[in-house]
């Protein structure tokens, strides 16, 4: 399976700021996904990271607050903006390789702390 | 999002016993049921995953059992082991079209020495 570096691996903020969150990948792969674990939550998606284009945001997120990249097959940014206490959370990148048969994998994750 | 129920919340279990959390799901176009394992700290890790076309699925100590007509599908951890303590996710996707996956809530599961 792919293997994902993410970074930072964990910060603290102060609310106002902006923090990029960088996600490597070892091998090309089709998709990537960006997701937020708030404390003691499950995954929520943030958007789809299209290649080459704009990203594709799910309901309740939007590109103003989550701008995403992602200039090629290996990586990815998500900068979270304007940050506010509620932003605390865990960002985690996900890729699907392009052949499937190891299903979807996950960064571990990027510890977020706004203050 | 489409869905995906999960219980029990939280599971506790003594060592050698066996443990089992459900999922249920709405979406039938949903074609792959993967089952996510996560630490403190880190990912979720990918456990065990099961298609649509088989009714169960057996990864050592690890169990998939689905069943299609009624949207549901288990996990079953046998001769649970305190390594085995973990936060355990559900989760399900249309595989063929690549698409995201769509997460149940999490049993937090806390295996007893």
């Amino acid at each position: 399976s792919a293997v994902i570096s993410q970074k930072p691996s964990r910060d603290i903020c102060q609310r106002g700021t902006s923090l990029t969150i960088q996600c490597q990948v070892d091998s090309q792969v089709t998709m990537m996904f960006w997701y937020r674990q708030q404390p003691g939550q499950s995954l929520t998606l943030i958007a789809t990271a299209n290649q080459g284009s704009e990203a594709t945001y799910e309901s309740g997120f939007v590109i103003d607050k989550f701008p995403i990249s992602r200039p090629n097959l290996t990586f990815s940014t998500l900068t979270v903006s304007n940050m506010s206490p509620e932003d605390s959370s865990i960002y985690l990148c996900s890729v699907v390789g392009t052949a499937f048969n190891y299903g979807y994998t996950f960064g571990s994750g990027t510890r977020l702390t706004v203050v | 999002q489409q869905q995906v129920k999960q219980s029990p919340q939280s599971l506790i279990v003594q060592k050698g016993g066996i443990s089992i959390i459900n999922c249920a799901y709405e979406n039938t176009a949903f074609d792959y049921f993967p089952w996510y394992q996560q630490f403190p700290g880190k990912g979720p890790a990918l456990l065990i995953a099961i298609r649509p076309d088989v009714s169960e699925k057996k990864e050592g100590r690890f169990t998939i059992s689905f069943n299609k007509s009624a949207k549901q599908f288990s996990l079953h951890i046998m001769d649970s082991q305190p390594g085995d303590s973990a936060t355990y996710f559900c989760a399900a996707s249309k595989e063929t079209s690549g698409s995201r996956l769509t997460f149940g809530e999490g049993t937090q599961l806390t295996v007893n020495p």
